[in-house]
C-alpha cells in the first residue's frame, strides 16, 4: 500500500494566485513527521516545510503553509502568491517513529507549472 | 550556508562495473542517507547511516550496495556490479538530528549504466 499519495500528477496556476497541492498519508504510528520538498528542473531537492504529528498549529514558512488535517491524514501544501520560480516538482514525504524517523518515504510528486 | 556536496555530478559506467559515488555531508551532521530517483519517478530511500553503521535500509539496498564513511568527512555509496536498472539520480542527504528534522540534500549524482 502506498504510504504517501499525491493525486495530482500535474497542476497549473496563474502567477500571483494561491495553489494547494494535495497529500494524503497512511500510518498507524502516533508519532510522525511530514515534509514537503521542491525539485526544480535543475534536479536538487529543496526542503520547504515540516509538520510534526503532535504540532497543534499548521506549519508556515513564508509563502508556504501546510494544511494539516490529522483525522483525514492529509497534509496539503498551500503556496500563496505563486511566482514563476515556483514551477517545479513538489514531493510530500513522511518519517515515522517506528523506523526511528530514519527513513523518509516520498510520494510520487506533483508537477506545478506557474503561468505568467 | 553549509551544504552537502556530491561528486561526480554525472557518472557513466558499463554494466557489471563497480562505481563509487561520493558525498561530503554537512560537517556537524551525524546522520547520513542515500536516496535514488529513477528519471521521472519518485525519490526512493536506500539507506541510513549513523555512528559508523547502517541504521535502516530498504529492499532496494541489496548485497550489490554498500556504504562507508572512510574518514571524518566523506560518505560513499558503492555499487559492486552495476545493472542497467541502476541508472538513476543518487542523492546524498544529512541531518543533525533525526527526530523530526529536515534532511539536507546534495545536488545528486546522475549515474548512467550502459
Amino acid at each position: 500500500a502506498q504510504k504517501i499519495t499525491q493525486t495530482q500528477p500535474g497542476m497549473f496556476v496563474q502567477e500571483k494566485e494561491a495553489v494547494t497541492l494535495d497529500c494524503t498519508y497512511d500510518t498507524s504510528d502516533p508519532s510522525y513527521g511530514l515534509f514537503w520538498y521542491k525539485q526544480p528542473s535543475s534536479g536538487e531537492m529543496i526542503f520547504l516545510i515540516y509538520q510534526g504529528s503532535y504540532d497543534q498549529q499548521n506549519a508556515t514558512e513564508g509563502r508556504y503553509s501546510l494544511n494539516f488535517q490529522k483525522a483525514r491524514k492529509s497534509a496539503n501544501l498551500v503556496i500563496s502568491a505563486s511566482q514563476l520560480g515556483d514551477s517545479a516538482m513538489y514531493f510530500c514525504a513522511m518519517s515515522e517513529e517506528a523506523t526511528s524517523y530514519d527513513k523518509v518515504i516520498f510520494g510520487p510528486g506533483t508537477s506545478l507549472s506557474v503561468i505568467p | 550556508e553549509p551544504e552537502v556536496t556530491q561528486t561526480p555530478s554525472h557518472q557513466v559506467t558499463q554494466m557489471g562495473q563497480e562505481v563509487i559515488l561520493r558525498c561530503v555531508p554537512i560537517s556537524n551532521h551525524l546522520y547520513f542517507y542515500w536516496y535514488r530517483q529513477i528519471l521521472g519517478q519518485k525519490v526512493e530511500f536506500l539507506v541510513s547511516f549513523y555512528n559508523n553503521e547502517i541504521s535502516e535500509k530498504s529492499e532496494i539496498f541489496d548485497d550489490q550496495f554498500s556504504v562507508e564513511r572512510p574518514d571524518g568527512s566523506n560518505f560513499t555509496l558503492k555499487i559492486r556490479s552495476t545493472k542497467l536498472e541502476d541508472s538513476a539520480m543518487y542523492f546524498c542527504a544529512s541531518t543533525l538530528q533525526i527526530v523530526l528534522y529536515e534532511q539536507y540534500f546534495g545536488p545528486g549524482t546522475r549515474l548512467t549504466v550502459t
